[in-house]
């Protein structure tokens, strides 16, 4: 079956770091991942997506990172800040899912902790 | 422009009554889904309803329904509610399949 994972539950950075959260996905036919941030008391909040034909986008101090061969996502987030501070989820569409359209796979997500 | 909208925000239920939720997507959006967030299980997939038409279902009970409008708006409803359909449920809306879905602040529904 599919699934969408974290290598890790939490992950405490000092600000002004570079931090790596990592995914793995089961589903080799996913062919869309997405990221998101959720803070407290919000809703998840899009930060950046990938395609499956590609291996690396960059946004403003992310980057995305998409290996195909192992299955695994990577989300980078260049000099870390307080603000950065959330609950950040991987995602993934299978086109392949029976009637799928918008349907996403959301992992357990990471906690993301920057310390001042 | 205006993001996803949901309401109420917030929502106190007793088990067996039932619920309507809201979700106003973004203008120009004609997919709305739904989960359902949880500490326990994460965020799941309920319904994703496109040109008001159910789309994907996932694996909830019939207890959970949906329905989408001709101006794209979408509705969700949970009858005969149980303590365990506490949770956060949360819309997003994106323009057409494999687009960037949005999500509104959900609505945080708590069954006493």
């Amino acid at each position: 079956g599919e699934s969408v994972g974290l290598h890790l539950p939490t992950l405490s950075v000092q600000e002004g770091d570079n931090s790596i959260i990592n995914c793995a996905y089961s589903n080799s036919a996913s062919d869309y991942f997405i990221w998101y941030k959720q803070e407290s008391g919000k809703g998840p909040q899009f930060i950046i997506d990938i395609r499956s034909n590609m291996d690396k986008r960059q946004g403003q101090r992310v980057t995305v990172l998409l290996n195909k061969t192992v299955k695994h996502l990577s989300l980078q987030i260049a000099a870390t800040q307080p603000g950065d501070s959330a609950v950040y989820f991987c995602a993934e569409r299978n086109p392949r899912n029976t009637g799928a359209n918008s349907k996403l796979t959301f992992g357990k997500g990471i906690t993301l902790s920057v310390r001042p | 422009k205006a993001g996803v909208t949901q309401t109420p925000r917030y929502l106190i239920k007793t088990r067996g009554q039932q619920v309507t939720l809201s979700c106003s997507p973004i203008s120009g959006h004609r997919s709305v889904s739904w989960y359902q967030q949880t500490p326990g299980q994460g965020l799941q997939f309920l319904f994703e309803y496109f040109s008001e038409t159910q789309r994907n279902k996932g694996n909830f009970p019939g207890r959970f329904s949906g329905r989408q409008f001709s101006n794209s708006r979408s509705e969700m409803n949970v009858s005969t509610l149980e303590l365990g359909d506490s949770a956060l449920y949360l819309c997003a809306s994106s323009l057409a399949w494999s687009t960037e879905a949005f999500f509104g602040q959900g609505t945080r529904l708590t069954v006493v």
